[in-house]
């Protein structure tokens, strides 16, 4: 079945920026997700991102989509200590009724 | 304002004895989805309902069923529960398929004794 993976964790120090990565397999992917959740939450939808589109900006968040190697990456500017959660990477599943193939998260941690 | 809320936040039950839990949703949306997402993995679809379809996974056990009795309400019944089955478990809602975003509930975490 397609996978999405993720490193699991990130320890960044206060107004640094953060740079989270995925990769997926489903090659005939149409959008791409990325989701916090802080501990004991929901999911809250972040971003997302078409594939026919290589960047996406939303005030201090930058999606970049590599879709020839299948890497997504999440950049968040000047990061703050409300930032820390768990961020999961999503792939809209081509060969599913609106199925979303989660990654196991990353671990963002924003250290002083 | 909420828009998919999740009851209970917290569920203990014991093993073997059935448990349900309820979504409901002030979106009118016609598409709702039951995940699963037990400690640091992943959330996985069990199932979905576009309207009153029923869209099972093929790897969902048996052990899970929902029920949708109208638009903004939606169950998951779980028969007998496992010590397994302990996770948090998330509803999820979307105006309808494609690439309509799915927005989630805050969870329903599940612990069996």
């Amino acid at each position: 079945g397609e996978d999405v993976e993720q490193s699991l964790f990130l320890s960044v120090r206060e107004g640094d920026s953060s740079v989270i990565n995925c990769t997926y397999t489903d090659s005939s992917s149409t959008y791409l997700y990325w989701y916090k959740q802080e501990p004991g939450a929901g999911l809250q939808l972040l971003t997302y991102i078409f594939s026919n589109m290589d960047m996406k900006q939303d005030q201090r968040l930058t999606v970049l989509l590599n879709k020839k190697d299948k890497h997504l990456s999440l950049r968040i500017a000047d990061t703050q200590t409300g930032d820390s959660a768990i961020y999961f990477c999503a792939d809209l599943f081509s060969g599913g009724y609106n199925k979303l193939i989660f990654g196991a998260g990353t671990r963002l941690a924003v250290h002083p | 304002d909420a828009m998919v809320i999740q009851n209970p936040r917290y569920q203990v039950t014991q093993f073997g004895k059935p448990v349900t839990l309820s979504c409901s949703q002030t979106l009118n949306h016609n598409v709702m989805y039951w995940y699963q997402q037990k400690s640091s993995q992943a959330p996985k679809l069990l199932f979905h309902y576009y309207d009153k379809d029923f869209n099972n996974e093929a790897d969902t056990p048996d052990n899970f069923q929902s029920r949708r009795p109208n638009t903004s309400f939606c169950f998951l019944d779980i028969r007998s529960p496992g010590l397994g089955d302990a996770a948090m478990y998330l509803c999820a809602t979307s105006r309808s398929g494609g690439g309509d975003t799915q927005y989630f509930g805050p969870g329903t975490r599940l612990t069996v004794l």
